[in-house]
C-alpha cells in the first residue's frame, strides 16, 4: 500500500496564480483532511471531509477550496495564490470511526512569490 | 474548541539524558490524545496514543506518555535519548468520537552525540 500520496512535493507560484495540490489514499479511509504547517504555529486544519461528497471548513479555510468526489482523492485548490499561503501542506486520512490516528502524506512545500 | 500548548519550543539534550516534553490541552469533555514525531524532511508519524484505560501509554522507540486528567496534561517521556531522536514532536488532541485533530506548536528536540 502506498498510504497517503501527495503531489507535487515542491511548487513555486506567482501571486494570483491558481493551482491544485493532489492527495490520494489507498486505505479506503473515510476521513481526509488538509493541514498547513508554519514555523512556530504547528499544524492548522484547513478543510476536512468525512466521506465522498461531504466537506467542511477547518480552522484556516480562507483562500482554499476542496472537493471529495471519490473516497480516494481529496484535492486542495488555491484559487488566487497569496504570499501568506507560503507553507508546507500535509494531507492526512483516517478510518473515520472518530478519534483514530491519522496517516500523513509527505507534504507539499509551496512558495508564493 | 480544543487547544493544545507545548511550552518547550526547543530542547537540547546530550545522548543518554532523560527527556520530558510538556503538553497541556484545554477541553471540557473527554479527549483522545496523541504524540506525533516529524523527523527532518519527513511526514508526521504516530508515536503513541491515548483513548481510555491505563493513563500510562507506551509507544514506539521507547517513548511513553502519561495522561493526568486533573492537570489536563499528556507529557511525553523517554528515559534515555539517542541522536536518532532528533526531530520535532507534536502533541495533538481531539474530542472523543470526533476526527478533527488540534495540534500544539511543536517542540524541536536536538540530541547531541
Amino acid at each position: 500500500n502506498a498510504g497517503v500520496t501527495q503531489t507535487p512535493k515542491f511548487q513555486v507560484l506567482k501571486t494570483g496564480q491558481s493551482m491544485t495540490l493532489q492527495c490520494a489514499q489507498d486505505m479506503n479511509h473515510e476521513y481526509m483532511s488538509w493541514y498547513r504547517q508554519d514555523p512556530g504555529m504547528g499544524l492548522r486544519l484547513i478543510h476536512y471531509s468525512v466521506g465522498a461528497g461531504i466537506t467542511d471548513q477547518g480552522e484556516v479555510p480562507n483562500g482554499y477550496n476542496v472537493s471529495r468526489s471519490t473516497t480516494e482523492d481529496f484535492p486542495l485548490r488555491l484559487l488566487s495564490a497569496a504570499p501568506s499561503q507560503t507553507s508546507v501542506y500535509f494531507c492526512a486520512s483516517s478510518p473515520g470511526e472518530g478519534g483514530q490516528p491519522q496517516h500523513f502524506g509527505d507534504g507539499t512545500r509551496l512558495s508564493i512569490l | 474548541a480544543q487547544s493544545v500548548s507545548q511550552h518547550n519550543h526547543h530542547v537540547i539534550l546530550s545522548e543518554a539524558a532523560s527527556l520530558e516534553l510538556g503538553c497541556n490541552y484545554s477541553y471540557g469533555g473527554t479527549v483522545n490524545l496523541f504524540w506525533y514525531v516529524q523527523y527532518p524532511g519527513q511526514h508526521l508519524q504516530l508515536l503513541l496514543k491515548y483513548f481510555s484505560g491505563d493513563p500510562l501509554v507506551k509507544g514506539i522507540k521507547g517513548f511513553e506518555a502519561e495522561f493526568i486528567k486533573s492537570k489536563f496534561s499528556f507529557n511525553l517521556r523517554k528515559p534515555s535519548v539517542q541522536w536518532s531522536d532528533t526531530a520535532e514532536y507534536f502533541c495533538a488532541v481531539n474530542a472523543t468520537g470526533a476526527n478533527n485533530l488540534f495540534f500544539g506548536t511543536g517542540t524541536r528536540l536536538t540530541v547531541i552525540p
